[in-house]
């Protein structure tokens, strides 16, 4: 069974510039949710997506926005990119949207450098 | 919103001996306590997890405890071994929260030396 796919694995950008990500969950799960995860910050929530719904926000500026697709696959896109948005960028699927009863299987991440 | 503390932030240990790992969290409304591992190059994966109406759980060398009114949790590894190094997360989220979002403490990088 193909695990959580996150592409590209690293990207580098420029300040200004935006940035789409890209997440394939693993096959009939349908809640997707991003992380950032910095050496600073650490992990932090970005957001959730069920049934192509936007379900959780986390603390993040509006440069950061998501959708999800009919197949469950999900990007998140980050515009007008500054240096403190490079991070390691996480994406975590389950099959439902109670945590207790559906583990959140995490892809391995994309890495993103702001130059 | 819920803030994690989670202690120490880096752990060294001899092959054999036990480590524990411990977590704070300040949201009343959390029930629900997950612990991760995270190897270099790799995603965390969950390792073992707990909810409010249950005081301790174990899984082999893993043990996870919680005391609700203190409002912390804490990992047991016993027999730790090399494979065992790696950096573990604690997290917290309420149980009937309409999602799956996750509050995680800051990390612990254990270190098992053979």
């Amino acid at each position: 069974k193909a695990g959580v796919t996150q592409t590209p694995r690293y990207l580098i950008k420029t300040r200004g510039q935006q940035v789409t990500l890209s997440c394939s969950p693993i096959s009939g799960h349908r809640s997707v949710s991003w992380y950032q995860q910095t050496p600073g910050q650490g992990l932090q929530f970005l957001f959730e997506y069920f049934s192509e719904t936007q379900r959780n926000k986390g603390n993040f500026p509006g440069r950061f926005s998501g959708r999800q697709f009919s197949n469950s696959r999900s990007e998140m896109n980050v515009s007008t990119l500054e240096l403190g948005d490079s991070a390691l960028y996480l994406c975590a699927s389950s099959r439902g949207t109670e945590l207790a009863k559906n583990i959140q299987y995490f892809g391995a991440g994309t890495r993103l450098s702001v130059l | 919103g819920e803030n994690v503390e989670q202690h120490p932030s880096t752990l060294s240990v001899q092959e054999g001996d036990s480590a524990v790992i411990k977590c704070t969290y300040s949201d009343s409304a959390s029930n629900y306590f997950p612990w991760y591992k995270q190897e270099l190059g790799k995603g965390p994966q969950l390792i073992i997890d707990i909810r409010s109406n249950v005081g301790e759980k174990k899984d082999q060398r893993i043990a996870v405890t919680l005391n609700k009114t203190a409002k912390h949790f804490s990992l047991h590894i016993t027999e730790t071994q090399p494979e065992d190094s790696a950096v573990y997360f604690c997290a917290a989220s309420p149980l009937n929260n309409a999602g799956n979002m996750l509050t995680f403490g800051g990390g612990t990088r254990l270190m098992v030396k053979p």
